[in-house]
């Protein structure tokens, strides 16, 4: 029978070009939030988080920008190289009433970024 | 500084065996993440422990599998009997609770195959 997989978005840009990757997140009551780059045969690797008490962090070449409003969350990648070629995911923390989280993440299905020299 | 550390890097065996995977977190962290990474179904989150205490295992799918962490430095997922659709990527990620930041830390991963 045919196999089923994720389908995941894909975004193709040149060499130097700016990257917008985005996620919706579903937790209303997520405090944390975190973007991590996967390249193949490797594990996830983190990249840059943010609170949900600011709306914009800036690091290396990477923005995070979160909209709580409409539970959006982007990673914008400056000069886009070819070694930014990978896989992005969101994830977030949710906030448990009474309790801790302990750090749990949830993750988003991820989006493959491709970059052509 | 040591990242985290996962062994066998890749394991191929057959259906029925046991199978054991054995990861290290970054010294000092206090919270480990056991995840199973497929095409079908992406990362899943199987179990996580905090101070050596597992906290929830309710990603774990069947009986067959169990993980254990008897010390800060040193984790276990066991599978028995292993079927093929066990074949994934597992992952043991770790961090340390503290200020709020919750970066968890991946190691590189165990890719299992069984047949």
């Amino acid at each position: 029978g045919e196999s089923v997989g994720l389908h995941l978005p894909t975004l193709s840009v040149q060499e130097g070009d700016n990257s917008i990757i985005n996620c919706a997140y579903s937790n209303s009551a997520s405090d944390y939030f975190i973007w991590y780059k996967q390249e193949s045969g490797k594990g996830p690797q983190f990249i840059i988080d943010i609170r949900s008490n600011m709306d914009k962090r800036q690091g290396q070449r990477v923005t995070v920008l979160l909209n709580k409003t409409v539970k959006h969350l982007s990673l914008q990648i400056a000069a886009t190289q070819p070694g930014d070629s990978a896989v992005y995911f969101c994830a977030e923390n949710p906030l448990i009433a009474g309790g801790t989280s302990y750090g749990k993440l949830t993750f988003g299905q991820g989006t493959i970024l491709t970059v052509h020299p | 500084d040591a990242g985290v550390i996962q062994s066998p890097r890749h394991e191929v065996t057959e259906m029925g065996q046991e199978v054991t995977l054995r990861c290290k977190p970054i010294s000092g962290h206090n919270s480990l993440f056991w995840y199973r990474q497929t095409m079908m179904r992406g990362l899943e989150l199987l179990i996580y422990f905090n101070n050596n205490v597992p906290i929830d295992d309710s990603g774990m799918p069947e009986d067959r599998f169990s993980a254990k962490m008897p010390n800060a430095s040193f984790s276990t997922l066991k599978i028995q009997p292993s079927e093929p659709r066990d074949s994934a990527v597992y992952f043991c990620a770790s961090t340390l609770l503290a200020g709020g930041h919750y970066e968890q830390y991946f190691g590189p991963g165990t890719r299992l195959t069984v047949t």
